[in-house]
């Protein structure tokens, strides 16, 4: 298994422009999240799914959008990039509840300036 | 709103060392605990993850204890060596397992 997949490693945007955050899991994991980090700081939930078709917002959720059309892939598109989107960009997923055990990816440094 | 809050923010020890690293939280309604590990410019390790019914973990060296009432963690990581260098990061889980993290502690073992 692969894991938990994300690309790109590196971006850098202008402000205003638009991109998509790719990432994929070979787990067959219901749940999936994206979270960002900021310099010095922990994690911070942007958006989540519990399954094919269904997303919902997280902590800060302004600025981005995300997709579930199957259950292995979760794409978080930023529009209208803003210098306050710097940020490193995770991605996770889990699979069973009963462990609770997150997995996540490598992370995409991302620079809007 | 959970609030999880790590001290100290960094620490510098000698080789050798036995240390503990402390993680509190304000909401004591969690459904579980995690330590990770992150080194620089790299994704999170999980370490240890203590259930809320449990009270503490272990793991090789590393030995995690949860106080939920309290809302209060340890990470204790016996004889510290320069491979243990790195941002540890505790996070508590809330409903659907979205995690709420804190800011890390940085630590350095010298050789």
């Amino acid at each position: 298994n692969a894991g938990v997949t994300q690309t790109p490693k590196f971006r850098i945007l202008k402000i205003g422009q638009s991109m998509t955050l790719q990432c994929a899991q070979d787990m067959n994991h219901n749940y999936m999240y994206w979270y960002r980090q900021d310099p010095g700081m922990g994690l911070k939930l942007i958006y989540y799914s519990v399954g094919a078709g269904i997303t919902d917002k997280g902590e800060v959720p302004n600025g981005y959008n995300v997709s579930r059309s199957t259950t292995e892939d979760f794409p978080l598109r930023l529009e209208l990039a803003a210098p306050s989107q710097t940020s490193v960009y995770f991605c996770a997923s889990m699979g069973d509840r009963a462990t609770y055990e997150q997995y996540f990816g490598p992370g995409t440094r991302l620079t809007v300036t | 709103k959970q609030e999880v809050t790590q001290i100290p923010a960094a620490l510098s020890v000698p080789e050798g060392e036995n240390l503990v690293l402390n993680c509190s939280f304000t909401d004591s309604a969690i459904y579980n605990l995690q330590w990770f590990r992150q080194d620089p410019g790299k994704g999170l390790t999980s370490l240890l993850l203590i259930q809320s019914s449990q009270r503490e973990q272990t793991s090789g060296r590393l030995n995690a204890s949860l106080d939920k009432s309290s809302g209060r963690s340890t990470l204790y990581i016996a004889a510290s060596q320069p491979g243990d260098s790195a941002t540890y990061l505790c996070a508590v889980s809330e409903r659907l397992n979205k995690l709420v993290f804190g800011s890390g502690t940085i630590l350095r073992v010298k050789s």
